[in-house]
């Protein structure tokens, strides 16, 4: 495709349950970002993935949140027992390599609702 | 305090008017900075990007850096009501691949 797509685009959910977030990058592009953007607040990085291999996963705030990318190409983030405090609107980019110098393509986000 | 403070706004302008945005940072470490535009329900934008200090500029817009101030700006000519965004700025240290980003500062262009 022409951009970054992430599905679903909105993600309602009770207390507890498990939900998976999919990315799917710009066709070619090796690097992959998850970021996470609360109400009011800048985006905070969760994880980068550079081909299939999780290069940096700092970000992620607890064992409950784990992100894959099998194949180098579409990536999931999956939480596990979610909370109220993991409502946010979850964000994927891609670059054709280590975009942090140049910028990155970034998705329109899965905006998860906890209730 | 967090490592890139940016007033949050909003901002109101008249249209045509000439409107600054800013940040400062706390890491010495930062190198390279760039500026997103963020539309309601999307996805952040890249506008400008910069390394080190200096200015750059790109039709309306100019972005400086000021390392020795740790103070960044992004400056928009002759705005538009299609310019009604929340900016971002961010940045880092270049060895690692994640940016951090301001809070962002809502901007509205009246006509």
């Amino acid at each position: 495709g022409a951009g970054v797509s992430q599905t679903p685009s909105n993600k309602v959910t009770e207390k507890g349950k498990y939900v998976e977030l999919r990315c799917d990058p710009i066709s070619g592009h090796t690097a992959l970002y998850w970021y996470r953007q609360s109400l009011g607040q800048g985006p905070e990085f969760l994880i980068y993935f550079q081909g299939t291999g999780a290069a940096d996963d700092s970000g992620l705030p607890n064992d409950r949140f784990f992100a894959v990318r099998p194949e180098g190409s579409v990536s999931t983030l999956k939480i596990q027992r979610t909370e109220r405090g993991d409502s946010a609107v979850y964000l994927c980019a891609s670059s054709l390599r280590d975009g942090s110098n140049y910028g990155y393509t970034f998705g329109s986000g899965t905006r998860l609702t906890v209730v | 305090q967090k490592e890139v403070e940016q007033d949050p706004g909003p901002l109101s302008v008249p249209e045509g008017a000439i409107v600054s945005l800013n940040c400062t940072y706390s890491n010495s470490a930062f190198q390279y900075f760039m500026w997103y535009r963020q539309y309601s329900r999307k996805g952040p934008e890249l506008l400008m990007y910069t390394y080190s200090s200096g200015n750059k500029e790109d039709g309306r817009f100019t972005a400086q850096v000021d390392k020795s101030s740790k103070y960044i700006s992004l400056f928009i000519r002759d705005s538009q009501p299609s310019d009604s965004a929340t900016y971002l700025c961010a940045m880092n240290a270049g060895t690692a691949s994640k940016l951090t980003f301001g809070t962002g500062t809502r901007l509205q262009v009246t006509l």
